[in-house]
């Protein structure tokens, strides 16, 4: 049974550099999300998708960042032109809508973003 | 606005004494609630959750907690805890009232510390 994965696990850039993360949900998942979360801080939501439909977006998202989910299955967030407040965990998690654990996210390992 | 409150920030403890985190949430419809743990250098895990039904729900590792809705808490408890508890601990409340809402808000957690 594996769980949801992040790719990278870490990811060193200098400001104003793009990055691309990687989410891959547990198999049967229907929903993912997106969360941020900084030292001290529980995570943050910053956006989910149902399928392939991106249904919900925080204010936190700002218009450099972009997530994707193009096939319903992985799914990608992308960080344009990367500040030094960007500097976070970013993590996924993924639920089901239906079978013997709706509405239960579960959390990947996060992918650890440094913006020098 | 939904928000989670967790008013212990940091709790330290020695092995086998009692445990119980705080948790109270700021909205008043019906709400899933959920416990999650962090180890350290771990991702979060689930430790237990409330939907509905019985107000007092058990977790894994001997965890329990009670769902108390006029005081809108659901506070984390443990008898006796272990050095294996060590871990950051997160409440966190999903709404079921917010059309089409389904991301969770968390709280900023408590870090927990056991001594042996």
């Amino acid at each position: 049974d594996t769980g949801v994965s992040q790719d990278p696990r870490h990811k060193i850039t200098k400001r104003g550099q793009n990055v691309t993360f990687r989410c891959d949900p547990i198999s049967e998942h229907n929903r993912l999300y997106w969360y941020r979360q900084t030292l001290g801080q529980g995570p943050e939501f910053l956006t989910y998708f149902q399928n392939e439909a991106q249904l919900e977006k925080s204010r936190l998202l700002s218009d450099r960042f972009s997530a994707e989910r193009p096939k319903g299955s992985f799914s990608t967030l992308e960080i344009q032109r990367t500040e030094q407040g960007d500097s976070a965990m970013y993590l996924c998690a993924s639920s089901t809508t239906s079978g013997r654990d709706p509405d239960t996210q579960y959390f990947g390992p996060g992918t650890r973003l440094t913006v020098l | 606005a939904q928000s989670v409150s967790q008013h212990n920030h940091h709790v330290i403890l020695s092995e086998a004494a009692s445990l119980e985190l705080g948790c109270n949430y700021s909205y008043g419809g019906t709400v899933n609630l959920f416990w999650y743990v962090q180890y350290p250098g771990q991702h979060l895990q689930l430790l237990l959750k409330y939907f509905s039904g019985d107000p007092l729900v058990k977790g894994i590792k001997g965890f329990e907690a009670e769902f108390i809705k006029s005081k809108f808490s659901f506070n984390l408890r443990k008898p006796s805890v272990q050095w294996s508890d060590t871990a950051e601990y997160f409440c966190a409340v999903n709404s079921l009232m917010d059309t089409g809402r389904r991301a969770l808000t968390f709280g900023s957690g408590t870090r927990l510390q056991v001594q042996p």
